[in-house]
């Protein structure tokens, strides 16, 4: 089974910076099952990036995806007070698997 | 505006069992697939189990293999889990996921979850 570890565990920073999370896999993953998840406080998950780039529907484009192989990451350009939250990679090809979670919170 | 309503959670012993059930709306529920995904107190996320839009296809994770059971009634877009044999690592919140397009395990649209306590 892939295992997806997410790196760094928390990221403290400070509204309008920028922040890279990345998600590194056990082994390749095709980059079209490669997705992005946010989970606010209290909050059910929502879908962000899928096939590793792809905004889903009503996802600001501060939001932004890449990466190919066993490395990911997803990027916050400018980050709003609403953007702080865990954020979850996941593989959908099969097997779904799910990272351990990155918490971006405020400095 | 798509919506998943999930129901049944609550306390109950280990050995137990429970029945979750999900009403949706908003979309062709024959269409899509649906899973459940859960997520213990403080931790992450962890895929539960997907039946196709037919309902002729079911995976579980391993964990819950001969114990849950997921099962649709397109009748009524309703989505079930039976959970029977139940442990106290099966403690979480359950969320009815949507599958999306033709993806089995791509979620798009989640319930609020209903929390599941196993404890004597």
């Amino acid at each position: 089974e892939i295992v997806l570890t997410q790196s760094p565990g928390t990221l403290s920073l400070s509204p309008g910076e920028r922040a890279t999370l990345t998600c590194r896999a056990s082994e390749s993953v095709s980059s079209r099952y490669l997705a992005w998840y946010q989970q606010r406080p209290g909050q059910a998950p929502r879908l962000l990036i899928f096939g590793s780039s792809s905004r889903a529907a009503g996802i600001p484009d501060r939001f932004s995806g890449s990466g190919s192989g066993t490395d990911f990451t997803l990027t916050i350009s400018r980050l709003e007070p609403e953007d702080f939250a865990v954020y979850y990679c996941q593989q959908y090809g099969s097997s779904p698997v799910f990272g351990q979670g990155t918490k971006v919170e405020i400095k | 505006e798509v919506q998943l309503v999930e129901s049944g959670g609550g306390l109950v012993q280990p050995g137990g069992s429970l029945r979750l059930s999900c009403v949706a709306s908003g979309f062709t529920f024959n269409t899509h697939a649906m899973s459940w995904v859960r997520q213990a107190p403080g931790k992450g996320l962890e895929w539960v189990s997907v039946i196709s839009g037919s309902g002729g296809d079911t995976f579980h994770t391993g964990s819950v293999k001969g114990r849950f059971t997921i099962s649709r009634d397109n009748s009524k877009n309703t989505l079930y889990l039976q959970m029977n044999g139940l442990r106290a690592a099966d403690t979480a919140v359950y969320y009815c996921v949507k599958g999306r397009g033709a993806w089995l395990y791509l979620f798009d649209y989640w319930g609020p979850g209903t929390l599941v306590s196993v404890s004597s």
